[in-house]
């Protein structure tokens, strides 16, 4: 069963736009990754965000993290078409030999 | 990508027959994983090794096993492949307290 679950599945923007990704979570987590996966290719690691995290930038990104409502954003401000892919939200809750569950994905579409 | 390599990138092979996919890294990571990937289901770890010929069991093992008999392989092995088993396999591996990298999949297709 997945414990992240993103929404939307799937968005399409315009160039030059912002995308916002939503992640919700069942179980309590001592951190939170986003990943990218570009088409044919593995996940890439994008950013990490703790339990006692708020907020955090890499960049283009801002990620958010409201533990109270088991619900994380993915933000990416000034979309490039190269910002084209899925993102997966993964999250951590037992720690020890660093399992992560992986949500189902948002697909980006970004438009030249 | 981060020296990680998987073998064979695709195969296509009939029900009932073995098969096993190989996961080589040059990093010297303690940890290994092995996901498989399918539409609507996102990853879902099959097995992962926290050393040599140490192994656990993920959310979906079942018909599958793996090895590790070194720090830099991991294999997945089907025993008997069934249809059920077409899939994307991706093999990630990371440091203590690191985020995983992955490998570029192996797109399995049993017939």
């Amino acid at each position: 069963s997945q414990q992240g679950e993103e929404d939307p599945q799937a968005l399409s923007i315009q160039e030059g736009e912002n995308a916002t990704m939503n992640c919700s979570y069942k179980t309590s987590i001592n951190n939170l990754q986003w990943y990218r996966q570009n088409s044919g290719r593995g996940l890439v690691h994008l950013i990490l965000i703790r339990s006692n995290e708020r907020e955090k930038h890499s960049g283009r990104l801002r990620v958010t993290l409201d533990t109270s409502k088991k619900s994380s954003s993915l933000l990416i401000t000034a979309s490039r078409a190269a910002d084209t892919a899925s993102y997966f939200c993964a999250t951590d809750s037992t720690g020890g030999y660093q399992k992560v569950t992986f949500g189902t994905g948002t697909k980006l579409q970004v438009i030249p | 990508d981060a020296g990680i390599t998987q073998s064979p990138r695709h195969k296509v092979t009939e029900t009932g027959t073995p098969v096993t996919l190989r996961c080589h890294q040059t990093e010297n990571h303690r940890y290994m994983y092995w996901y498989r990937q399918d539409p609507g289901h996102g990853l879902r770890l099959i097995h992962y090794s926290y050393g040599v010929k140490d192994t656990d069991k993920g959310e979906v093992s079942d018909g599958y096993s793996v090895s590790r008999s070194k720090t830099e392989d991991f294999l997945l092995t089907l025993e008997s492949a069934t249809s059920s088993q077409t899939s994307v396999y991706f093999c990630a591996i990371s440091g203590t307290n690191q985020p995983q990298h992955f490998g570029d999949g192996t797109r399995l297709s049993i017939l």
